[in-house]
């Protein structure tokens, strides 16, 4: 079982570019969320995926933005990067229960 | 919404003593508490949860345990060892069905000396 898998691992990009991450959840999961984690904080819950429709939604600017695709795969989409939007983005996945995480995407705005 | 604070921020144990990090809770109608391991460059690792029907879980070297009248719940790692070093976080939910959203705490950086 290869568990979650995200990519790419690091990212470089340049303020007021937009940028899209994936995201593979473990196998059987039908579930994926989203977390940012800024140096030295907690995730932060992004939004949640379930049936390809977002279902849950934290507060994060519309700037933000995902997709789920059949075989549950997702991506999250960031427009018009912030310097603040540096951080550590986490894919959790789960089947009505724990949820597993990736290794995360590191994406340094500059 | 939820908020959950972790304390203290920063833990040192020497080796084969026991740890024990605690996590409070705003929300009552949370009923699902993880807690998670991050070591550097990774992401966070469930090492074991409890759902709030349950007062205690153990696994190995670890165990749970929730309060929820006082709402709290801690994490206790007995015979502690040098790759326990790292950050630990805790996390509540409403868990129904598909939908939950965890809600973390800041983390606590425990280092075992050897």
């Amino acid at each position: 079982d290869a568990g979650v898998t995200q990519s790419p691992t690091h990212l470089i990009k340049t303020r007021g570019q937009q940028v899209t991450l994936r995201c593979s959840p473990k196998s059987g999961h039908d579930t994926v969320s989203w977390y940012q984690q800024a140096l030295g904080q907690g995730p932060q819950f992004i939004f949640q995926y379930y049936e390809e429709e977002e279902r849950q939604r934290g507060n994060f600017p519309d700037r933000f933005s995902g997709h789920q695709f059949p075989n549950y795969s997702s991506e999250l989409n960031v427009n018009a990067l912030l310097l603040g939007d540096s951080a550590l983005y986490l894919c959790a996945s789960s089947l009505g229960g724990s949820a597993f995480f990736g290794q995360g995407t590191r994406l340094t705005v500059v | 919404g939820e908020n959950v604070e972790q304390h203290p921020s920063t833990l040192s144990v020497q080796e084969g003593d026991s740890a024990v990090i605690k996590c409070t809770y705003s929300d009552s109608a949370s009923n699902y508490f993880p807690w998670y391991k991050q070591e550097l460059g990774k992401g966070p690792q469930l090492i074991i949860d409890i759902r709030s029907n349950v007062g205690e879980k153990k696994d190995q070297r670890i165990a749970v345990t929730l309060n929820k009248t006082a709402k709290h719940f801690s994490l206790h790692i007995t015979e502690t060892q040098p790759e326990d070093s790292a950050v630990y976080f805790c996390a509540a939910s409403f868990s129904r069905g598909a939908n939950s959203k965890l809600t973390f705490g800041k983390g606590i950086t425990l280092s075992v000396r050897p």
